[in-house]
């Protein structure tokens, strides 16, 4: 079945580094979407980016999409040790119009001070 | 800012009992969702619902989950018969746009089965 799936599972970094996690997906999808939760915590919608973008950016958060590779990064800069989350890719499938979101295993990201 | 209410935020049951979980989605939402996340691993779609009825269901929702829109602001989610592998954290999540549009969780019901 569709699914992201995100590496690495576990980041740890210090403060003021940058944070790259990768997503790769199997179907054609409509868009890919990054979502973050905090332990014990919901999910928290971050971005959205579509099949026909490429890169999108929304303040410290840096995404792309490469369709081709069916893969997708986002890009945590100058991080903090409030970024210390887990980050999940979600995605649809193209090929149903309407199918739930379906999301990866997620990277769980330390940011230590 | 508008946001998705669940209650309890954790329950604890005997094996054989039936839950209920219950949401309040955003108030002019029309899509919500149900998943669910076992500890330490990966968040899973169970149902989606939309104008009182499902739209999509996975292989987890099988027949001793239900779910209701019982009136105009909650959406539950019903286990007939609760197993020792129903704990987990289950979300209620609800959209403005179906399918692929930005979902909106709420802090999640933990359910505990002894």
């Amino acid at each position: 079945s569709q699914q992201g799936e995100e590496d690495p599972q576990a980041l740890s970094i210090q403060e003021g580094e940058n944070a790259t996690m990768n997503c790769s997906y199997k179907t054609s999808i409509n868009n890919l979407q990054w979502y973050r939760q905090n332990s014990g915590r919901g999910l928290v919608h971050l971005i959205l980016i579509r099949s026909n973008e490429r890169e999108k950016h929304s303040g410290r958060l840096r995404v792309t999409l490469d369709t081709s590779k069916k893969s997708s990064s986002l890009l945590i800069t100058a991080s903090r040790a409030a970024d210390t989350a887990s980050y999940f890719c979600a995605t649809d499938d193209r090929g149903q119009a309407g199918t739930a979101l379906i999301f990866g295993k997620g990277t769980t990201l330390s940011v230590s001070s | 800012e508008p946001e998705v209410t669940q209650t309890p935020s954790h329950q604890v049951t005997q094996m054989g009992q039936e839950v209920i979980l219950r949401c309040v989605p955003i108030s002019n939402h029309l899509y919500f969702y149900w998943y669910r996340q076992i500890l330490g691993q990966k968040v899973e779609f169970l149902v989606s619902f939309y104008n009182n009825e499902i739209s999509e269901k996975s292989e987890i929702f099988d027949d001793q989950f239900s779910v209701e829109r019982p009136d105009g602001s909650n959406f539950t989610l019903k286990i007939r018969s609760t197993k020792l592998e129903d704990s987990a954290m289950y979300f209620c999540a609800s959209s403005e746009q179906r399918g692929s549009g930005e979902l909106f969780f709420g802090e999640g019901s933990r359910l505990t089965v002894l």
